[in-house]
């Protein structure tokens, strides 16, 4: 089974407006943390925000948030006020307490309209 | 600039050919990851170094790659023998804890090319 699953290949935008890129992930540990990354065509990494599996509060990092629902495994990223320079491949992933890697979606190329 | 670095950026090469990538990690994190990242993928873990062991490998690194960091700083990433399979995007990261709350940072990544 895919540990992190992300639906969206692709997303649209209005310059200004909000968007949310979904991601489940599947786990049996207790503990683990979730994690987003944006990719440019440049190819780096970008580390976007992080939520731990028993926070409480949902983070938020500037205009990023992560809507975290534990029920339901989903760990979405929402991102506020798009900009053109959010436009970008988006990486929801999930590291386990048990484990050392980090598992990645297959991402969620997002495109922000003027 | 103190992140994550990757040599050389882009590489082509030949079928049969060997190469090799270098990662500098922060230079406080004492681990190191390597990550091939395909078009229209994401990032598949290879290998992980804690100080200058490796602790893991995954089933994608066969015998023909090779990771080395020889004294817990920088590290190597070897292939041998390429083949076109292996055109893709090796990312480097690092981190300095086991706490899964601890997120790795990446480089700006080696694109390969094989032809």
């Amino acid at each position: 089974a895919q540990k992190i699953t992300q639906t969206q290949p692709g997303m649209f935008v209005q310059e200004k407006e909000a968007v949310t890129l979904d991601c489940t992930y599947d786990t049996s540990d207790q503990s683990y943390g979730l994690f987003w990354y944006k990719q440019p065509s440049s190819g780096e990494m970008i580390f976007l925000i992080y939520q731990g599996s028993y926070d409480e509060q949902n983070a938020t990092e500037g205009r990023y948030s992560l809507n975290f629902q534990k029920a339901r495994k989903s760990a979405n990223l929402v991102i506020s006020a798009s900009q053109l320079g959010d436009s970008a491949m988006y990486f929801c992933a999930m590291r386990e307490r048990t484990g050392n890697q980090f598992y990645f979606g297959t991402g969620t190329s997002l495109t922000v309209i003027p | 600039d103190t992140g994550v670095s990757q040599d050389p950026r882009h590489k082509i090469t030949k079928r049969g050919q060997n190469v090799t990538f270098r990662c500098d990690p922060i230079s406080e994190h004492n681990r190191l990851y390597w990550y091939r990242q395909t078009l229209g993928q994401g990032p598949e873990f290879l290998t992980y170094f804690q100080n200058e062991a490796q602790l893991e490998k995954s089933r994608l690194l066969s015998d023909r790659f090779s990771a080395e960091r020889p004294k817990g700083s920088f590290s190597t990433l070897e292939i041998q023998r390429t083949e076109q399979g292996d055109s893709a995007m090796y990312l480097c990261a690092s981190s300095f804890d086991a706490n899964s709350g601890n997120t790795i940072y990446f480089g700006e990544g080696s694109w390969l090319t094989v032809v």
